[in-house]
């Protein structure tokens, strides 16, 4: 079944440090990849994107991530977490093989500890 | 462009009354969607449109909800009757094509 997996509902990292978040998609072919955040009350805001090409994109705040065919992963990653950078991540598909609806993961809630 | 609004942010309603809610997309944008967030579901795709037409209704609830999207500035998602379990966060998002969508900043519905 088509589906998009973050394995894990929340993570605490001090501020600081090194962060990664998870994501699996299952898919016949890959898919347009996203990743989101959102802060509380408020909506979804994109942070990057990977359609084709070079497997590591940047994102905006700093984020970045990296796709692997392989392991039909899309982590995100940002070198140095800042408090501010404490929010839900949703990771997200868009199939390219018609349909083009956005399928959101669970999320993960990111809490940052000084 | 000011992004996706949606309108209004707040609403409380007593059970069985009708609800209406507002979105404008970005100008240019050709998908509109609307989702629904609650903390025991998660985001949930209620309906989708491309070019104002109606593309996956799947998701929506019951025959309760009905969205319209009668041009390319404006949708409208509406229950009725409401019911207490109705109470969620409504978001509209809207994209060009398969990029990334933008959202807006939701509308929280209580029903009680």
């Amino acid at each position: 079944a088509q589906s998009v997996t973050q394995p894990d509902i929340h993570i605490t990292v001090s501020e600081g440090a090194s962060l990664e978040l998870r994501c699996n998609y299952s898919y016949g072919a890959t898919p347009y990849l996203f990743w989101y955040v959102q802060s509380p009350g408020q909506g979804l805001q994109l942070l990057l994107k990977y359609f084709s090409g070079d497997t590591l994109v940047q994102g905006i705040k700093g984020f970045e991530a990296e796709f692997k065919r392989s392991q039909s992963s899309f982590n995100l990653r940002k070198p140095s977490v800042h408090w501010s950078d404490a929010a839900e991540y949703f990771c997200a598909v868009v199939p390219n093989t018609g349909g083009f609806k956005t399928i959101f993961g669970a999320g993960t809630r990111l809490f940052v500890k000084a | 462009d000011a992004g996706v609004i949606q309108s209004p942010r707040h609403e409380v309603t007593e059970m069985g009354q009708e609800v209406t809610l507002r979105c404008k997309p970005i100008s240019g944008h050709d998908y509109l969607f609307w989702y629904r967030q609650t903390m025991m579901r998660g985001l949930e795709l209620l309906i989708y449109f491309n070019n104002n037409v109606p593309i996956d209704d799947s998701g929506m609830p019951e025959d309760r909800f009905s969205a319209k999207m009668p041009n390319a500035s404006f949708s409208t998602l509406k229950i009725q009757p409401s019911e207490p379990r109705d109470s969620a966060v409504y978001f509209c998002a809207s994209r060009i094509g398969s990029q990334g969508a933008f959202f807006g900043q939701g509308t929280r519905l209580t029903v009680v």
